[in-house]
């Protein structure tokens, strides 16, 4: 069965340091999602892309955080510089379009130190 | 806000018994969807009903939706330890497909 790949698994790095997640969604699903989830608490949007193009970034926070999706298929998720709330699990998932189910991956766990 | 919640918070039961988790929403929905989550993994799709739809079967799992109540429960029946984990709904809103998830309910099913 087709999975939804995240990288690394885990990560830890230290305050003000850069960090980057990579997805790469099942193999023909148009619409990426990344979530933030806090330990505790029920996953939260930071971006969808429909194919290479931004869908919803509202609750990105883009002073720090940037994600890009360039040919529409695998997508990194970029925080410079890292802070110690940024610690939680983030979660990719994709859909093969609108109004269908969302698959996640299994995540990416980032402590900051 | 969008965002489903899910009650109770926390639920214990034994082997065998069933477990009934409800989430109430806020707005109109296209469609609303559980999904399980072990400990420290990812989610898991259980099932997606549609906001015309009103009762969802697959296997031990059963799904109902009253749209005029803007509210769904989960039921599992004869729960198994391996069923222990966070459940989650989750509702889109119409026009966007995005998930907003509540806080979950964290099931531990006792041997």
């Amino acid at each position: 069965e087709a999975e939804v790949a995240q990288s690394p698994r885990y990560k830890i790095t230290e305050k003000s340091q850069a960090v980057a997640f990579w997805c790469d969604p099942i193999s023909g699903h148009a619409t990426l999602y990344w979530y933030r989830q806090i330990l505790g608490q029920g996953p939260e949007l930071l971006v969808q892309f429909q194919d290479e193009s931004v869908v919803d970034d509202s609750q990105l926070p883009k002073d720090r955080f940037s994600a890009e999706r360039l040919k529409g298929v695998d997508s990194t998720l970029k925080i410079q510089p890292a802070e110690l709330g940024d610690s939680a699990m983030y979660l990719c998932a994709s859909s093969p379009g609108t109004d269908d189910t969302i698959y996640f991956g299994e995540g990416s766990w980032l402590t900051v130190v | 806000s969008q965002q489903g919640e899910e009650d109770p918070q926390a639920l214990s039961i034994q082997e065998g018994e069933n477990a009934t988790m409800n989430c109430s929403y806020k707005t109109s929905i296209n469609n609303l969807q559980w999904y399980r989550q072990n400990s420290g993994r990812g989610l898991v799709h259980l099932i997606l009903i549609r906001s015309n739809e009103r009762e969802k079967h697959s296997g031990r799992l059963r799904v109902t939706l009253d749209t005029s109540k803007k509210s769904s429960s989960l039921l599992i029946t004869a729960s198994r330890a391996a069923d222990t984990a966070s459940y989650f709904c989750a509702t889109d809103g119409t026009g966007a497909n995005n998930l907003f998830f509540g806080t979950g309910t964290r099931l531990t099913v006792i041997p």
